[in-house]
């Protein structure tokens, strides 16, 4: 069936620090391919999308390429902050006899000053 | 817009009491969702509803219904609570059923605890 796989956290950075959150998926179909973000108390809300081999979604110094040959959608950026620190999940949707999105299990970051 | 919109936020009850979890959006979005949040778990889909009118099982249906009680508003009711459904709930929509690059909307959530 359908998964999505992260690496286990937590991930613990000091500020201005590089993060890669690692995702891979299971590479039945053509999904689209999604991060969602998750901070404290909060409902989950889109951090950026790829909807095609290739693509690259960004958002906030946020990046993810879709990567079809290696089957991964790897979250990355340049220089954490604080405010970064929150729950990440990476996720895919696609037509398998019906559209319902899979989520990764999440990886919590934590950044410190 | 408020979004989506979930009550209540926090919520105690007792094994075999009974519960409605309320869900509303103002987005005029046609399908809605309803997973729970397990640490280590990650989202795991209960029920959703594609378009109003219908709903169907997700991963985890058992000890739970729901309703699709109008375009907005999907409700979703422990009939009899055990400790095994102390979870976060969360509400989700989505502009339309069937779109490849839709973006999941979510609620705040519902923080049950069964005793």
């Amino acid at each position: 069936g359908n998964s999505v796989t992260q690496m286990e956290g937590p991930v613990t950075l000091s500020e201005e620090a590089f993060l890669t959150i690692n995702c891979t998926y299971t590479a039945t179909g053509y999904p689209s391919l999604f991060w969602y973000v998750q901070y404290p108390g909060e409902g989950l809300q889109l951090l950026l999308k790829a909807t095609k081999a290739d693509d690259k979604g960004s958002n906030k110094g946020f990046e993810a390429t879709y990567r079809k040959e290696t089957t991964s959608f790897h979250l990355e950026k340049g220089s954490v902050q604080v405010s970064d620190s929150a729950v990440y999940f990476c996720a895919r949707l696609s037509y398998e006899g019906s559209y319902i999105p899979t989520f990764g299990r999440g990886t919590s970051l934590i950044v410190h000053p | 817009n408020a979004g989506v919109t979930q009550t209540p936020k926090f919520q105690v009850l007792k094994t075999g009491q009974s519960m409605t979890l309320q869900c509303a959006q103002d987005m005029n979005h046609n399908s809605m969702y309803w997973y729970r949040q397990d640490p280590g778990m990650g989202l795991r889909l209960i029920y959703y509803s594609a378009s109003e009118g219908t709903t169907d099982k997700g991963e985890v249906p058992n000890g739970y219904n729901v309703s699709r009680l109008n375009k907005r508003e999907f409700s979703l009711r422990l009939e009899s609570a055990a400790p095994s459904q102390t979870s976060v709930y969360f509400c989700a929509s989505t502009r339309e059923w069937g779109g490849p690059t839709d973006t999941q909307y979510f609620g705040p959530g519902t923080r049950l605890t069964v005793l």
